[in-house]
């Protein structure tokens, strides 16, 4: 089993800051994905990027960057130029490839951006 | 625009009724269709898989007699939450998958009070 580790319950940023949020997992697969889902208040899930584990180049989009390093299992969400709206609560999750889809995630790190 | 659909969005109901949650894949036609569940401050946690015309797969410590499931058509799921009690309080977000990197979409969750 696919196990997801967010060690950072709570973490607080101020505006137009960058912040890194961690994530590691446990696997023994090759092929395999690596969300970051952000859920604001409203408790709508988003996707915020994707990485496939089969690709080195670390994934980006606008604001968002992740470090993926496949050998140490190791997957943090890096947001730069903090905005308000970027207050949510952060999912990092895994998904196996071609064995039903599903996702696994973390516990979860809740993100506060200060004016 | 939504992809995902969910009704209602929350229901308060008594202990030991039933209560019907439908999920609606609005735009395309979903083959399969997750379910999660989410405590207050926790994670999201799957409960089972909906497979259109076949029966769901649940996921360990799942009570399926308690939790049913019907994906009768390509864009309708809907999850029973049958002689529910308080400890089935929670919020119910179902997903669709999309594309070729099997992206999921969620729905906006529903949130069943069990009094």
């Amino acid at each position: 089993a696919q196990t997801v580790t967010q060690s950072q319950p709570e973490m607080s940023v101020q505006e137009a800051e960058t912040v890194t949020l961690s994530c590691t997992y446990d696997t023994s697969e090759n092929n395999y994905y690596l969300f970051w889902y952000k859920q604001p208040p409203s408790r709508q899930m988003i996707l915020v990027i994707r990485q496939e584990a089969y690709k080195q180049q670390n994934a980006t989009e606008n604001r968002f960057s992740v470090n993926f390093q496949k050998a140490a299992k190791s997957f943090s969400l890096k947001i730069s130029d903090s905005q308000l709206g970027d207050t949510a609560m952060y999912f990092c999750a895994f998904m196996k490839v071609h064995s039903g889809y599903a996702l696994n995630f973390g516990k979860g790190t809740s993100l506060l951006v200060t004016p | 625009g939504a992809v995902v659909s969910q009704h209602p969005s929350w229901v308060i109901c008594k202990s030991g009724t039933s209560v019907k949650i439908e999920c609606r894949s609005l735009d395309f036609q979903a083959t399969t269709m997750f379910w999660y569940r989410q405590f207050p401050k926790q994670s999201l946690m799957l409960m089972a898989t909906s497979n259109e015309g076949s029966k769901a797969t649940y996921e360990q410590g799942v009570e399926k007699d308690k939790f049913l499931i019907n994906h009768a058509s390509l864009t309708l799921s809907t999850l029973t939450v049958t002689s529910a009690h308080p400890e089935d309080s929670s919020f119910y977000i179902c997903s669709v998958i999309r594309g070729i990197y099997n992206e999921q979409f969620f729905g906006p969750g529903t949130r069943l009070t069990v009094l």
